[in-house]
């Protein structure tokens, strides 16, 4: 059973510091990684798609890593700002479905 | 935004009636998706559907019945709601390509559910 492991599951940071948000998970046989943004009471946001084969995705001032073998992504935000305060969530997709990690609420102080 | 609306957006239903949720869908993806989202639990697959008429269980599908008789709805049945069932339901939705994003998946607003 794929297990998808998010750390911290909380972080705070004044604006302009730079966001790391790390997600592992166990089995690597996956076909893609996601990251997603939740705004409280709202519902999934895609922010970027890491295919298996890519080793990195760039949008904006978001920019992903995959290391597959290592069982492991890192999502990196530049420049946080408060509108980037959000639950940050990972997910990987294999077995015909997507598991999902449990979060890391960011908080970015004004 | 993918465009995908689920109904009702709220409900408040008592222990053993009947639930139905709806998510309609307008960019003609094949694959669709119910997924609940508790505290603690995170997000967990109910049901997922390849096509119409073709569906196959999640991971917490006991207790829910799915059906999908056109591409663009998918429907969600808790046949006789507890309270176990008192949660936030998504749907989502995704396409497979030989090129591009593979099984990018695009979410609907929720569906907040209570069960007294």
């Amino acid at each position: 059973k794929q297990e998808v492991t998010q750390i911290p599951a909380a972080l705070s940071v004044p604006e302009g510091e730079n966001l790391v948000l790390n997600c592992s998970f166990t089995d690597s046989a996956i076909y893609n990684l996601q990251w997603f943004r939740q705004d409280p009471g709202k519902g999934l946001t895609s922010l970027l798609l890491i295919q298996s084969s890519q080793r990195e995705q760039t949008s904006g001032r978001l920019n992903a890593s995959l290391d597959k073998s290592s069982g492991r992504s890192t999502l990196y935000i530049a420049a946080s700002q408060p509108g980037d305060s959000a639950t940050y969530l990972c997910a990987v997709f294999n077995d015909y479905k997507l598991s999902f990690g449990a979060g890391t609420t960011v908080t970015v102080r004004a | 935004d993918a465009g995908i609306t689920q109904s009702p957006r709220h409900k408040v239903t008592e222990t053993g009636t009947p639930v139905t949720l709806r998510c309609h869908q307008t960019e003609n993806h094949r694959y669709m998706y119910w997924y609940r989202q508790d505290p603690g639990h995170g997000l967990r697959l109910i049901h997922y559907s390849y096509g119409v008429k073709d569906t196959d269980k999640g991971e917490v599908s006991d207790g829910y019945s799915v059906s999908r008789s056109k591409t663009e709805d998918f429907l969600l049945t808790l046949e006789s709601a507890t309270s176990s069932q008192t949660s936030v339901y998504f749907c989502a939705i995704s396409e497979s390509r030989s090129a591009g994003p593979y099984n990018e998946q695009f979410f609907g607003p929720g569906t907040r559910l209570t069960v007294l």
